[in-house]
């Protein structure tokens, strides 16, 4: 079984500039998760998807974050335009009916 | 404050040795998990767990509904258990801190 797997596992990008990073999750899981981790500090709930629909996305931190699921498979998470304060690890995770997985994760760089 | 508080932040431990974690929250939760972060970055979820107690190889992890409380055990500790251990609470997962476990030779 294929794991969690997101692209790109690294990215730099200037400060106004666009990204996108990519989530595929594990084939069959429903539920998909975002987190990210900036310096220094724990690891934060971005948003929940339950195949298409967002069950919860009280984590995201402001309108220049948009997050989809299009047909309930991958998931990208579009950072529009890019500050400073967005560098961090975004980890992705899936489940079904209970166990977790997560990718490896992006680690972005804002420059 | 966070909703889930973990102690202690670093340890440094001998091979061998009895290693305990404690995770504690103030939420209301249905599971609670135990992850692992290893230096390269990737996350491995090591538990799940809403009452009682688990075991996988060396690795034990017990919860207290009542008292908002789980401990993650490490049973003969080895320098390849160094990792950070992430504690987190309920469906969409709130974090802790995390415990930086060092073991040495």
């Amino acid at each position: 079984e294929a794991g969690v797997t997101q692209f790109p596992s690294h990215s730099v990008i200037e400060k106004g500039q666009t990204v996108t990073l990519r989530c595929d999750p594990i084939s069959g899981h429903d539920n998909l998760y975002w987190y990210r981790r900036v310096m220094g500090k724990e690891i934060k709930f971005l948003l929940h998807f339950v195949k298409e629909s967002k069950q919860d996305e009280s984590g995201m931190p402001n309108n220049r974050f948009l997050a989809e699921r299009t047909g309930g498979t991958y998931s990208t998470l579009k950072v529009q335009p890019a500050e400073l304060e967005d560098s961090g690890v975004y980890f992705c995770a899936s489940s079904h009916g209970g166990g977790y997985t997560f990718g490896s994760g992006t680690r972005l760089t804002v420059v | 404050k966070n909703e889930v508080e973990q102690s202690p932040q670093n340890l440094t431990a001998q091979e061998g040795e009895f290693i305990t974690i404690n995770c504690s929250y103030s939420v209301g939760i249905s599971a609670l998990h135990w992850l692992q972060q290893h230096p390269g970055g990737g996350i491995v979820s090591l538990f799940m767990l809403s009452s009682g107690k688990k075991k996988h190889g060396r690795l034990i992890a017990t919860i207290n509904i009542q008292e908002k409380h789980s401990s993650l055990h490490i049973t003969a500790s080895h320098p390849r258990d160094s990792a950070v251990y992430i504690c987190a609470v309920g469906i969409d997962m709130r974090f802790g801190a995390g415990t930086r476990l060092t073991v040495k030779p």
